[in-house]
This record gives C-alpha cells, structure tokens and sequence, in this order.
C-alpha cells in the first residue's frame, strides 16, 4: 500500500540550532511530494515540493528538502530554528500513477523550538 | 492573493442534526477537497471535486455527502451528525493539473465541529 511515514511525534529543538524533521515514503515510481506546515487555529499552508530536478528543494520561511530516492525519505530541514517555527508539520505524497491525483498526507510532526 | 474561506470557525450541534459546512475559493480553482483531520490520524480525504457538478470520494466518505453547483463553493453535508463526527474539517483548493505538474493545495482555516 502507498503511504507516507512521520516517525516523530514531536521534535524539540533549541532557538538556533538546526532542525530535521522526518518523512519517508512508500510508493511506486517518482512521487511529487509536499511539506506544509499549520499554525494554531489555522489551515495548512504550503511550504515546498518535489517534482523533478535539484534534489535539494528551497522552500518559503527559509526551510529546504532534500529528496533521497534510495532512501526514499523527504527530510524538511532547517538551519537556524525560530521559536516561532513551532508549529504542526506535515509531509505529503502524491503517487505518480494516482489516476484520481489524490495526495497522501502523514500523520504530521510536532515541532517545538525552545527559547 | 489566494484565499480559502470557510463559513465557521466553530461549530456545536445535536446528534441527528443534518449540518451544513460550506467553503469558498476566489482563486478559480477547478478542484476542491474536504478532509477531517484528528489527532494522531492526521488528515484525511472525504470528498472531492475535479470541477462544477462532479464529486469523487475520498477514503472515509461514509456519513457525509457534498455539493458543487458553482466553481468557487464546494458544501460539505452530514446528513445525521454523530459524535463520532467530532473533528476539525479543513477544505481546500487547487488549480487543475497539467500533464508533468503537481500544484499544491491551498487551505481554508478550518471548522471545529462539535457533536453533542
């Protein structure tokens, strides 16, 4: 089955430190793939994608993504974290054979930067 | 600048009760996506609509229904509310895609509806 993974819950960074947050993937062929992020009390807003090309995606807020096909993961990474990056983050799939363009969404990570 | 807009922020109603959660797109989008999200589950897909009058279901349909009349207004139905209905429904739009593109979605701010 195609699926997206989040394996951390929640991750806690220090104000400054870099930060990672985890996405895997389980599809077949070359996926599109997504990272969006939601505020408190908000919708999701969209932060980067995947399509094709430079493995390393540069997206809004200065986050970035490396997609790793052996690995098959979609890391969304950070350099210096903000206390007001603190937010709820998710990774998303579009299966490149999905005939109905549905995306997969993981189940998100919670991301807290400590001051 | 794009904009999702959904007709509630919050939402309480009576088991049995048919509710009505409606959003709108100004960006004239040809798709349009309800989802409920809980915790620990994530988002998941109900309904959706490739353009005006047409419908497609999602992965948990059962209990809902919808509505497209015009482009830009895509109604979510539950006919006979349930507790277990319980969640925060986002809707969400996207430009139609073309051959080799995948356009991100754009998400309203969401109902928290509770069922009593």
């Amino acid at each position: 089955a195609q699926s997206v993974a989040q394996p951390e819950d929640q991750v806690n960074v220090a104000e400054g430190n870099p930060l990672t947050v985890k996405c895997t993937y389980s599809v077949s062929g070359n996926p599109y793939l997504f990272w969006y992020v939601q505020y408190p009390n908000r919708g999701l807003q969209f932060l980067l994608k995947y399509i094709t090309g430079d493995n390393l995606v540069k997206g809004s807020y200065g986050f970035e993504a490396e997609f790793n096909k052996s690995q098959t993961s979609f890391h969304l990474k950070k350099p210096s974290a903000l206390v007001s990056d603190s937010a709820l983050y998710f990774c998303a799939v579009r299966p490149p054979s999905n005939r109905d363009d549905k995306i997969i969404f993981g189940k998100g990570t919670r991301l807290h930067i400590l001051p | 600048d794009v904009k999702v807009t959904q007709s509630s922020r919050y939402l309480v109603k009576r088991t049995g009760e048919k509710v009505f959660l409606e959003c709108v797109q100004d960006m004239d989008h040809e798709n349009m996506f309800w989802y409920r999200q809980d915790p620990g589950l994530g988002l998941r897909l109900i309904y959706f609509s490739y353009d005006v009058k047409m419908k497609e279901k999602g992965d948990i349909p059962e209990g809902y229904s919808v509505s497209r009349e015009k482009k830009e207004r895509f109604s979510l139905i539950l006919e006979s509310a349930s507790t277990n209905q319980t969640s925060m429904y986002l809707c969400a739009s996207r430009r139609q895609l073309t051959s080799g593109t995948s356009n991100e979605q754009f998400f309203g701010p969401g109902t928290r509806l509770t069922v009593l």
